[in-house]
C-alpha cells in the first residue's frame, strides 16, 4: 500500500527567505505522480506544483520548486522568497496508476514580518 | 461549469443515525474521491471511482458506503453513525489520464458533527 509522510508538523520562515518542506513516500510503482497542494484557512486545496515519475527534471512554478529523489522516495518543495500570503497549510500528494490520491499528514507553515 | 458541488454544508447527527452525503460533478470527470479531514490533521481517504459503477476502499473505509450510478454523481452513506465520524468531509474529482488532466477539483466541505 502506498503511504505518503510530511514529518515536520509546523514550520516557520522569515519574509523574503527560502523554506524547504519534506515529504517522503512509499510505493512500489514505477509510474505515479506527486503533488504539493495549499490550503489556507478557507479550506479551499489549490494545487501549488506537480512532478511526473518519468520525470527526472525537477518541476519548478515561479518560487515553488521541488527536488524530486525518486531512489530515494523524497519530495520536497521550496519556497523562495516567501511571502505573507504563503502561510498556509502544504499537503503533499501521490497519485498512483490506479488512481488512488493519497495525502500525507501536512505541514503547517508560518510566515513571520 | 458549478464545479463539484457538495450537500449539506452541516450536520448535526445523533449516534446510531445514518445519512448521505452527496456530491455531483458537471466537469464529466472520471475519477471521484471521498475524503475526511479531522481538525488540523491531512486527508484521508475514504473510497474512491475510477468510473461508472466502479468504487474501491480507500484508507479508512469502515463505516461508510459508496455508490457510483453516473458519471456526475458519487454520494457517501454513513451508517450508524458515530462520534470518531465528527470530521469535514471532502468530495473531489479528476478528468485523470495524463499529468495536466491529474490536478484535484474539491467540493467546498461538508462538516458532520456526531453527538
Amino acid at each position: 500500500a502506498q503511504t505518503v509522510t510530511q514529518s515536520q508538523p509546523e514550520m516557520s520562515v522569515q519574509e523574503a527567505e527560502t523554506v524547504t518542506l519534506s515529504c517522503t513516500y512509499d510505493t512500489s510503482e514505477s509510474d505515479y505522480y506527486l503533488f504539493w497542494y495549499k490550503q489556507p484557512p478557507s479550506r479551499q486545496m489549490i494545487l501549488v506544483i506537480r512532478q511526473e515519475a518519468y520525470k527526472q527534471q525537477n518541476a519548478t512554478e515561479n518560487r515553488f520548486s521541488v527536488n524530486f529523489q525518486k531512489a530515494a522516495k523524497s519530495f520536497s518543495l521550496k519556497i523562495s522568497d516567501s511571502q505573507l500570503g504563503d502561510a498556509a497549510m502544504y499537503f503533499c500528494a501521490f497519485l498512483s496508476g490506479t488512481y488512488k490520491y493519497i495525502f500525507g499528514t501536512g505541514t503547517r507553515l508560518k510566515v513571520l514580518a | 461549469n458549478a464545479g463539484v458541488t457538495q450537500t449539506p454544508k452541516f450536520r448535526i447527527l445523533k449516534i446510531g443515525q445514518s445519512m448521505t452525503l452527496q456530491c455531483t460533478q458537471d466537469m464529466n470527470h472520471n475519477y471521484m474521491y471521498w475524503y475526511r479531514q479531522d481538525p488540523g490533521m491531512g486527508l484521508k481517504l475514504i473510497y474512491y471511482s475510477v468510473g461508472a459503477g466502479i468504487t474501491d476502499k480507500g484508507e479508512v473505509p469502515n463505516g461508510y458506503n459508496v455508490s457510483r450510478s453516473t458519471t456526475e454523481d458519487f454520494p457517501l452513506r454513513l451508517e450508524l453513525a458515530a462520534p470518531s465520524q465528527t470530521s469535514v468531509y471532502f468530495c473531489a474529482s479528476i478528468r485523470g489520464g495524463g499529468s495536466a488532466y491529474n490536478e484535484q477539483f474539491f467540493g467546498p466541505g461538508t462538516r458532520l458533527t456526531v453527538l
